[in-house]
């Protein structure tokens, strides 16, 4: 079965803190996203991976394939970091989401 | 540029009314459609998707049905809405040619939030 775990479901950092979450995955996908969903619901895709590591600012996302495992990290945090931040793995042609992590960063 | 319109972003509907969800794409031809839905507390789910025209695949048996009546046009109906029809519907667009291994293409619309009362 194609699964995608993340971890941890809720998460409150303040200000400044270094925040990390964390996707695994099964096995036989083709590509992982990172994606930001805002209070009022609306997504945004942050980033796409299939190797390595990518960097957008303050978000660093890293994946290893080996290990199944992808991170999203958050320098220097921030309230308006604060939404709920959802993995998505490709097997084939299909998305498989994992069931989200609220952040919530406090001033 | 490739850009997906859905609308409306929110919806309040009584039960058992019905229900039509509209999701186009510009910028691209014969793109592979999604519909996904996301239950409070719970992970995006995908309930259709199709690859052409007239082709639909229902991965959750749901009192919901969806229709491309045209190449970019991808809807959501019900005919009689149920509470539990309530929450987070998203719509996705993807790449028809073939996916190499870091190639993705998925284009999300902004969603729309469905309360059924």
């Amino acid at each position: 079965k194609n699964e995608v775990e993340q971890s941890p479901q809720n998460l409150t950092a303040q200000e400044g803190e270094f925040i990390t979450i964390n996707c695994s995955y099964s096995v036989g996908i083709s590509a992982l996203h990172w994606l930001q969903q805002h209070p009022g619901g609306g997504i945004v895709s942050l980033f796409m991976l299939s190797s390595g590591k990518k960097k957008h600012g303050r978000l660093i996302a890293t994946i290893n394939i080996q290990e199944k495992h992808s991170s999203l990290h958050i320098t220097a945090s921030h309230p308006r970091d604060s939404a709920v931040y959802i993995c998505a793995a490709l097997y084939g042609n299909k998305l498989v989401f994992g069931a989200g992590t609220i952040l919530r960063v406090k001033s | 540029s490739q850009t997906i319109h859905q609308w409306p972003a929110t919806l309040v509907q009584p039960v058992g009314s019905p229900l039509s969800l509209e999701c186009t794409v510009e910028g691209t031809s014969n793109p592979n459609l999604y519909w996904y839905r996301q239950a409070a507390g719970r992970g995006l789910q995908l309930l259709f998707y199709s690859v052409g025209i007239g082709q639909i695949s229902s991965e959750v048996p749901q009192n919901l049905s969806a229709s491309r009546p045209q190449d970019r046009q991808f809807i959501l109906s019900s005919k009689k809405l149920l509470l539990s029809d309530s929450g987070f519907y998203l719509c996705a667009w993807s790449s028809h040619r073939g996916l190499g291994w870091g190639e993705s293409g998925y284009t999300f619309g902004s969603g729309t939030r469905l309360t059924v009362v």
